[in-house]
């Protein structure tokens, strides 16, 4: 099992420019989250998923779209990047139920000129 | 809206010392409890969870928690840490209900284990 996946692993981006971070589990879990981590501010959740076809809004969502479409695959998407959203992204999947731990991808760190 | 507070934001001990890092959580509802490790260069880890049943709960590497309800509070306890427990360390919440899903972490503890 390659367990939870991102790509890309790095990016750099100018002020304006879109891209798409592509996350990618192979254990059927049900729940998929993308959070951010900054210095010193923790992990902070901007979108989450509980399950193929639905996505809600997490702590920190503007900015930034996803769409989860196949069960396995979770996209977050930033149109218009802003050098605000430099950071280091992360992707996590959970099983079903709120009782499960969240497992995690090894990160995508971007950078906004 | 819930949150998660980690008092300490880096802790430096030698080894074989004991280790509390505190966590205090707010919530009205039902919540599951987590503590999950980061080692330099690796992904967050799980090192143990709190669901339900008795409060004082163990993890990998010699790790526990309690969860004192009251105090709404989960904190993280080791009797002798190792050089090789340092790391970053986040206390987090996932609350049950209509809000599963909507999970917060602390801002993260940096711990560092002077040999």
């Amino acid at each position: 099992n390659a367990g939870v996946t991102q790509t890309p692993k790095f990016r750099v981006l100018k002020t304006g420019q879109s891209m798409t971070l592509l996350c990618a589990q192979d254990m059927n879990h049900e729940y998929m989250y993308w959070y951010r981590q900054d210095p010193g501010m923790g992990l902070r959740l901007i979108h989450y998923s509980v399950g193929e076809g639905t996505t809600a809004k997490g702590e920190v969502p503007d900015g930034y779209n996803v769409s989860r479409l196949k069960k396995q695959n979770f996209l977050l998407g930033l149109e218009s990047a802003a050098p605000s959203q430099t950071s280091v992204y992360f992707c996590a999947s959970s099983p079903w139920g709120s009782y499960n731990e969240q497992f995690f991808g090894p990160g995508t760190r971007l950078t906004v000129l | 809206a819930q949150s998660v507070s980690q008092h300490n934001h880096h802790v430096i001990l030698s080894e074989a010392a004991s280790l509390e890092l505190g966590c205090n959580y707010s919530y009205g509802g039902t919540v599951n409890l987590f503590w999950y490790v980061q080692y330099p260069g690796q992904h967050l880890q799980l090192l143990l969870k709190y669901f339900s049943g008795d409060p004082l709960v163990k993890g990998i590497k010699g790790f526990e928690a309690e969860f004192i309800k009251s105090k709404f509070s989960f904190n993280l306890r080791k009797p002798s840490v190792q050089w090789s427990d340092t790391a970053e360390y986040f206390c987090a919440v996932n609350p049950g209900g209509t809000n599963a899903g909507k999970s917060t972490f602390g801002d993260g503890t940096t711990l560092t284990v002077k040999p």
